[in-house]
């Protein structure tokens, strides 16, 4: 069974600096892995998807990476903003109907 | 932009009473999902439909919830009778097919208080 772990569960760091997000799984015959960002009390936002055969994607700020035979993934955001405190979940496909996400990285930017 | 729509956002109802929540998914998307999350938690898939076929059920408790999409386009999570534990957001996602690449789009979610 394939298990998502994120660490941290919570970080807090002040303004314009530079953070990296974990996820790791268990299970590396995967299709992709997908970060998407989660506002309180809101739906999730998709950011990034990475296939299997790539190594890493970027947008704007934001730059995902891959490494299937180690079973991590990691989130990379440049130049960190108040506006960019949220939760953060990676999700890790399969299949087509099997998709698992980890608990999220709660992301606190202070002023 | 297109949007999954969701309704209704909040939900607040007494144990052992019915809840229906429905989904009208992105125009032209086949693939439609059906999300639980608690709190603290990541979204756990309850069923997966491909137009009007369900593709995958084998998580959503079938004693008191249903699901259905009947003309392959919107879609209805009832759930009845309601239990406490099932207080959480139901998120409704969807995608242009079931192809593993395609990316997959979440609406706001419905939170639901069993009281």
């Amino acid at each position: 069974k394939q298990e998502v772990t994120q660490i941290p569960a919570a970080l807090s760091v002040p303004e314009g600096e530079n953070l990296v997000l974990n996820c790791s799984f268990t299970d590396s015959a995967i299709y992709n892995l997908q970060w998407f960002r989660q506002d309180p009390g809101k739906g999730l936002t998709s950011l990034l998807l990475i296939q299997s055969s790539q190594r890493e994607q970027t947008s704007g700020r934001l730059n995902a990476s891959l490494d299937k035979s180690s079973g991590r993934s990691t989130l990379y955001i440049a130049a960190s903003q108040p506006g960019d405190s949220a939760t953060y979940l990676c999700a890790v496909r399969r299949s087509n109907n099997d998709m698992r996400f980890g608990a999220g990285t709660r992301l606190t930017v202070k002023p | 932009e297109a949007e999954v729509a969701q309704s209704p956002r909040y939900k607040i109802t007494e144990k052992s009473q019915a809840v229906a929540f429905w989904c009208d998914p992105i125009s032209g998307h086949a693939t439609l999902y059906w999300y639980r999350q608690i709190l603290g938690q990541g979204p756990e898939l309850l069923v997966q439909f491909q137009d009007e076929s369900v593709v995958d059920d084998s998580q959503l408790p079938k004693d008191r919830f249903s699901a259905e999409r009947l003309k392959g386009v919107d879609s209805t999570l009832k759930i009845q009778p309601a239990e406490l534990g099932d207080s959480a957001m139901y998120l409704c996602a969807s995608s242009w097919s079931d192809n593993s690449g395609n990316t997959i789009y979440f609406g706001e979610g419905s939170w639901l208080t069993v009281v």
